[in-house]
């Protein structure tokens, strides 16, 4: 069935720093695939989506490009903010209807 | 436009205890979906209604969980008894059409003691 793993956190980084999370996924098909993000007592917003190879997704100055080739979709920012901090979730689908997500990456970003 | 609501917020209740969630899509949206998670693991799929309809619930634990969905609107969930393992965060979802993109509610945080 389809999956997704993302890579481990907690990710703590200085503020500017660079930012990449890892994303890779198992899917029959040619899913879409979204990041979402959840900060600090809020729910799940959508950050950016890509529906189709090559396709960039970006928002909020974060980009994530769909690799069919390495079955990835990793998540990458180039100057992170203390207001980055949250939650991020990799997902694919829908697959009638439902989304796959990832396990979740905390980031945390110093002043 | 109001986005997709949860009630409560949070829920703390003793294990054989009934809970009920509810959830208020998007006004129009057809698609209604549940998923949850638990312990800080990956957001898993529950159910999926179109209007008033179970299109999937192929996610749903056990028979302990009952989801409605009357009249195409709003949603409830139900867990009754609940146990331990229920605890966790449930969250709501609703699109316009399933190739939508989901938009999510806030969630419920369910602690069942």
């Amino acid at each position: 069935g389809d999956s997704v793993t993302q890579m481990e956190g907690p990710v703590t980084l200085s503020e500017e720093a660079f930012l990449t999370i890892n994303c890779t996924y198992t899917a029959t098909g040619y899913p879409s695939l979204f990041w979402y993000v959840q900060y600090p007592g809020e729910g799940l917003q959508l950050l950016l989506k890509a529906t189709k190879a090559d396709d960039k997704g970006s928002n909020k100055g974060f980009e994530a490009t769909y690799r069919k080739e390495t079955t990835s979709f990793h998540l990458e920012k180039g100057s992170v903010q203390v207001s980055d901090s949250a939650v991020y979730f990799c997902a694919l689908g829908p697959s009638y209807g439902k989304l796959t997500f990832g396990q979740g990456t905390i980031l945390t970003v110093h002043p | 436009e109001a986005g997709v609501t949860q009630f409560p917020s949070h829920s703390v209740i003793e294990k054989g205890q009934t809970v009920t969630l509810r959830c208020d899509p998007i006004s129009g949206h057809d698609n209604l979906y549940w998923y949850r998670r638990v312990m800080g693991k990956e957001i898993k799929f529950l159910l999926h209604f179109v209007k008033e309809s179970k299109q999937d619930e192929s996610g749903m634990p056990n028979n302990r969980f009952l989801a409605e969905r009357t009249g195409g609107t709003y949603s409830t969930l139900k867990v009754q008894p609940a146990e331990l393992e229920d605890s966790g965060v449930y969250f709501c979802a609703s699109s316009q059409e399933v190739v939508n993109t989901q938009y999510f509610g806030p969630g419920t945080r369910l602690t069942v003691l």
